[in-house]
């Protein structure tokens, strides 16, 4: 069974990083890309960014780019949102989501969804 | 603003039978692949509910159907139960955007 576990969600002050992590099993990590979506409270979904199985190539919403960075660590089966300089429409629940395949930025779907970490931005 | 339009609220008695629309313009977008669809239970994460158009995952009840045509896709839910409410997303991709995921801005049924 898949299981996809975010945490280093909190409180946080304006201006200050955090990163959040994903913990992946029951799937072999290595083979697919993986996303985070966020939703701030009340609000629909929104794709924030994505990482091809390998590290190759990376992508992200035009709302985060330069402040946001993903990574992996396969070896770990693990996902990673590094987030700079916070701000309080960063405000969300972010989903770690699982791909149908080994791109980012294929038109396919997203077969998996951690419970999400709940990042506040306030001071 | 999203490039896919859903009604935001939708409301309908058990056991009827209730269609959420997602919508696009084609002066707006580029190529637009197949929609998927998500159910988001009330304090729970979006799950994957319609993939492809019309396909369910394993374990979706087959009360839960989709379509779709030029310029729109349904997502139509026959026999409606309490445990249908909830928040519905509809998903795709846009060849005219890079990243190219979209959302829908999402659909509240509420079953009365």
């Amino acid at each position: 069974e898949v299981h996809l576990v975010e945490s280093g969600g909190g409180l946080v002050q304006p201006g200050r990083s955090l990163r959040l992590s994903c913990v992946a099993s029951g799937f072999t990590f290595e083979d697919y890309a993986m996303h985070w979506v966020r939703q701030a409270p009340g609000k629909g979904l929104e794709w924030v960014s994505g990482i091809t199985w390998n590290s190759g190539s990376l992508g992200y919403a035009d709302s985060v780019k330069g402040r946001f960075t993903i990574s992996r660590d396969n070896a770990r089966n693990s996902l990673y949102l590094q987030i700079h300089s916070l701000t309080p429409e960063d405000t969300a629940f972010y989903y770690c989501a699982k791909d149908l395949g080994t791109y980012y930025d294929s038109p396919a779907y997203f077969d998996y969804w951690g419970q999400g970490a709940l990042v506040t931005v306030s001071s | 603003q999203s490039v896919l339009t859903q009604p935001p609220s939708l409301s309908g008695a058990p056991g009827q039978r209730v269609t959420i629309s997602c919508s696009w313009s084609s002066s707006n977008i580029g190529a637009l692949y197949d929609i998927h669809w998500y159910q988001q239970l009330p304090g729970k994460a979006p799950k994957l509910l319609i993939f492809n158009n019309n396909n369910r995952p394993s374990g979706v009840p087959d009360r839960f159907s989709g379509s779709r045509s030029a310029t729109s896709a349904s997502l139509a839910i026959t026999g409606l139960q309490a445990e249908d409410e909830a928040d519905y997303y509809c998903q795709s991709s846009d060849s005219s955007l890079s990243p190219s995921r979209v959302f829908g801005g999402g659909t509240k049924l509420t079953v009365l």
